[in-house]
């Protein structure tokens, strides 16, 4: 079936350290995107991707990094400048055609130990 | 600027029937999407407006009126399993832009 993967599903993290989470489909879409999801607040952007080996920052880039060396693949890596990042993390891809949803993997819980 | 809004929370009653309402702001609109989010779970598309009017499918229900900024989702005979979170989302026009903004979620509670 396809569909979006993300793991792990829970993640920990020491004060100072980077994580990377971990991001895959195969449903062939051009578009992947993360997003940061707190309690009680929608859902915001971090960083989108349109295609291979290109990638833009959304509304609240710092302290992340990604990158798009594969269409399948949009690895999100928490850094440690990220000060706050305890919160619940989604992937999701889309077709370049608009009329089409973002579909969703199951997301990552980060926590700070 | 981008502005959306949604209410925080709603309680209605299994068997009965829900609006849920949104208003947003853009400069440029191109469609609206709704999802379901259960807690601790992805969000699940659910429908999507471009066009003034009402889409329909199965016991769910959108509507749209790009004029006013608003849009609703309309639950019918709901079930408990209804209980969720629901996610408004408008696409802007930009040249190129795939982006999704979204609202803060209104936290449905199904009650017997």
């Amino acid at each position: 079936d396809g569909g979006i993967t993300q793991s792990p599903k829970y993640l920990f993290r020491k004060e100072g350290q980077n994580v990377t989470l971990s991001c895959e489909q195969n449903l062939n879409h051009d578009a992947m995107y993360w997003y940061r999801q707190d309690p009680g607040q929608g859902l915001r952007l971090i960083y989108y991707s349109q295609i291979v080996n290109d990638f833009q920052k959304g509304d609240i880039a710092e302290g992340y990094s990604v990158s798009r060396e594969k269409k399948e693949s949009f690895p999100l890596t928490v850094t440690s400048a990220q000060k706050n990042p305890t919160a619940f993390y989604l992937c999701a891809s889309s077709p370049t055609n608009r009329n089409q949803p973002q579909h969703f993997g199951d997301g990552t819980r980060l926590s700070i130990l | 600027g981008q502005n959306i809004d949604q209410p925080t929370e709603m309680t209605a009653t299994e068997g009965a029937i829900v609006q849920i309402n949104c208003t947003y702001q853009t400069s440029g609109f191109n469609g609206l999407f709704w999802y379901q989010q259960h807690a601790g779970e992805a969000p699940t598309f659910l429908s999507y407006n471009v066009l003034d009017g009402l889409e329909e499918k199965g016991r769910f229900s959108s509507f749209l009126s790009r004029s006013k900024g608003y849009s609703y989702l309309l639950l019918k005979e709901l079930q408990m399993k209804d209980s969720a979170s629901y996610l408004c989302a408008f696409r802007d026009s930009g040249a190129g832009s795939y982006q999704l903004t979204f609202g803060k979620g209104t936290k449905l509670s199904v009650i017997p």
